[in-house]
């Protein structure tokens, strides 16, 4: 069965440095997304992307993160210089169409941890 | 603004049934969706609601009355396997989903 990945698993990283994470999303979905979830605290939203642009983002997606599809299968975010409270998990999720009852399907993430 | 409540933790005994609620207010709508997620691991898509009723699948099934902004998750026989936060999401009118803060579900013997 087809399915997300991200790499790294862990990444731990001093702050102030620069971070990518990376994603391959299912090879036929349209649409990716970036999500966080600080650790005991809900799932929330960063970016969307589709047609090689953001199409949404929260207010948590500041000038400090940006996204990329540098070519057919990655899809990464960058971290700029990274903040003790970029410390979570960094979900990767794709789906294949614009609208319900289309799911989306999530990466294993991963975990930040920013000293 | 938009909002989605959920109990934070239940308890349960292995082999019984339990029902977690979730209450949504969105910017329109566009479907209610169940998550499981196990701890450290990533959310994993259980069901979908868009219209009223009820949606069974095996031993899970998912309600959804959009004239009250209510959702339920059912679980039957539960397993300790079940043991896991379940995370409601209504998806607003841009196709985003809006999480709620999940349920964390104990299973005991």
């Amino acid at each position: 069965e087809p399915e997300v990945t991200q790499t790294p698993s862990h990444q731990v990283t001093q702050m102030g440095q620069e971070v990518i994470l990376r994603c391959v999303p299912i090879s036929n979905h349209l649409y990716f997304y970036w999500y966080r979830q600080i650790l005991g605290q809900k799932v929330e939203f960063l970016v969307s992307f589709y047609n090689n642009e953001i199409s949404e983002k929260s207010e948590i997606f500041d000038d400090q993160f940006s996204v990329e599809r540098p070519d057919g299968s990655n899809f990464t975010l960058k971290i700029r210089s990274t903040k003790l409270e970029d410390s979570a998990m960094y979900f990767c999720a794709s789906r294949e169409t614009s609208g319900p009852p289309d799911t989306q399907y999530f990466g294993p993430g991963t975990r930040l941890t920013v000293l | 603004g938009q909002n989605i409540d959920q109990p934070t933790e239940m308890t349960a005994t292995e082999g019984a049934i339990v029902q977690i609620n979730c209450t949504y207010q969105t910017s329109g709508f566009n479907g209610l969706f169940w998550y499981q997620q196990h701890a450290g691991e990533a959310p994993t898509f259980l069901s979908y609601n868009v219209l009223d009723g009820l949606e069974e699948k095996g031993r899970f099934s998912s309600f959804l009355s959009r004239s009250k902004g209510y959702s339920y998750l059912l679980l039957k026989e539960l397993q300790m396997k079940d043991s896991a936060s379940y995370l409601c999401a209504s998806m607003d009118s841009n196709y985003q989903l809006i999480w709620g803060a999940g349920t964390k579900l104990i299973i005991k013997p």
